[in-house]
C-alpha cells in the first residue's frame, strides 16, 4: 500500500531534550516536506527537500533541522525543542510538481507537546 | 506572493443540504488550485485540483469545486450534505517556485442531523 508513515504519533517532551520524529515513504517519490499544523493558522511549511541531499528552508524553518540522506527518509529533528514547538505535524511527499503530478500524499500526523 | 484566504472557520449545515466552503487566492501567476480534507485524527487527503484546462473539477465524495479567474475563487460544493462530511477543509495554492503549498487556515464543516 502506498503511504506515508511517521513516528512517533504522539510525542510528549521537556524543553530541551533532543527528539527526531521520523517520516518515510514507499512511493519513490523526490519532494519531501514537512509541515506543522496550528488552530487558525493552517499548515505552514517547515523544510522540503527536492531529492536526496537537497533541502531548502520552508516559511517557519527556526528550531528544527532536516536530512535527506535516503529518497524514502526524511527525518525532522528538534536540537532544543521549546514549548512554542507544541504542535500538530505532518510530513508529506510527491512525485514532481505540486500541479502536475505532485499530488501530495499526507502522513497521518505527528501530536507534539514540549513541556 | 501567493497567499489563500478562506471564509468562515466554522460552516454547519443540515444532512442534505447544500454544501458551500470559500477559498480566494491571490497568485502573480496562473495559479494551481487544491483542496484537502482532513478528518479527524487523520491526515490530510486530497479531494480535487485544478491545474489548466476545464474550470470545473470534480473530485472525490461528490464533492466539486470552479475556478473563476475574474473572482479569484475556488470555492468548494456538494449538492447534499451527508454526515460523514463533517471534517476539516484546507483549500490550498502552490508557490510560484518550487513545490511548495500554501494554505489557508482551514474551515471546519459540522453537518447536523
Amino acid at each position: 500500500e502506498a503511504q506515508v508513515t511517521q513516528n512517533p504519533r504522539y510525542l510528549i517532551t521537556v524543553t530541551g531534550k533532543k527528539l527526531t520524529v521520523t517520516c518515510s515513504q514507499n512511493m519513490n517519490h523526490e519532494y519531501m516536506s514537512w509541515y506543522r499544523q496550528d488552530p487558525g493558522l493552517g499548515l505552514r511549511q517547515i523544510y522540503y527537500s527536492m531529492n536526496v541531499e537537497v533541502t531548502d528552508k520552508g516559511d517557519v524553518p527556526e528550531g528544527y533541522k532536516v536530512s535527506r540522506k535516503e529518497k524514502r527518509n526524511f527525518p525532522l529533528i528538534l536540537e532544543s525543542p521549546s514549548p512554542n514547538q507544541t504542535s500538530l505535524y505532518f510530513c508529506a511527499s510527491s512525485l514532481g510538481l505540486a500541479g502536475g503530478r505532485g499530488t501530495q500524499y499526507f502522513g497521518p500526523g505527528t501530536r507534539l507537546t514540549v513541556l | 506572493a501567493q497567499s489563500v484566504t478562506q471564509l468562515g472557520s466554522h460552516v454547519s449545515v443540515s444532512e442534505g443540504a447544500l454544501v458551500l466552503l470559500r477559498c480566494n487566492y491571490s497568485s502573480s501567476v496562473p495559479p494551481y488550485l487544491f483542496w484537502y480534507v482532513q478528518y479527524p485524527n487523520q491526515g490530510l487527503q486530497l479531494l480535487l485540483k485544478y491545474t489548466t484546462g476545464a474550470t470545473l473539477v470534480k473530485g472525490i465524495n461528490g464533492f466539486e469545486a470552479e475556478f473563476k479567474k475574474s473572482e479569484t475563487s475556488f470555492h468548494l460544493t456538494k449538492p447534499s450534505a451527508h454526515m460523514s462530511d463533517a471534517a476539516e477543509y484546507f483549500c490550498a495554492v502552490r508557490r510560484e517556485y518550487g513545490n511548495k503549498l500554501v494554505f489557508g487556515a482551514g474551515t471546519i464543516l459540522r453537518v447536523k442531523s
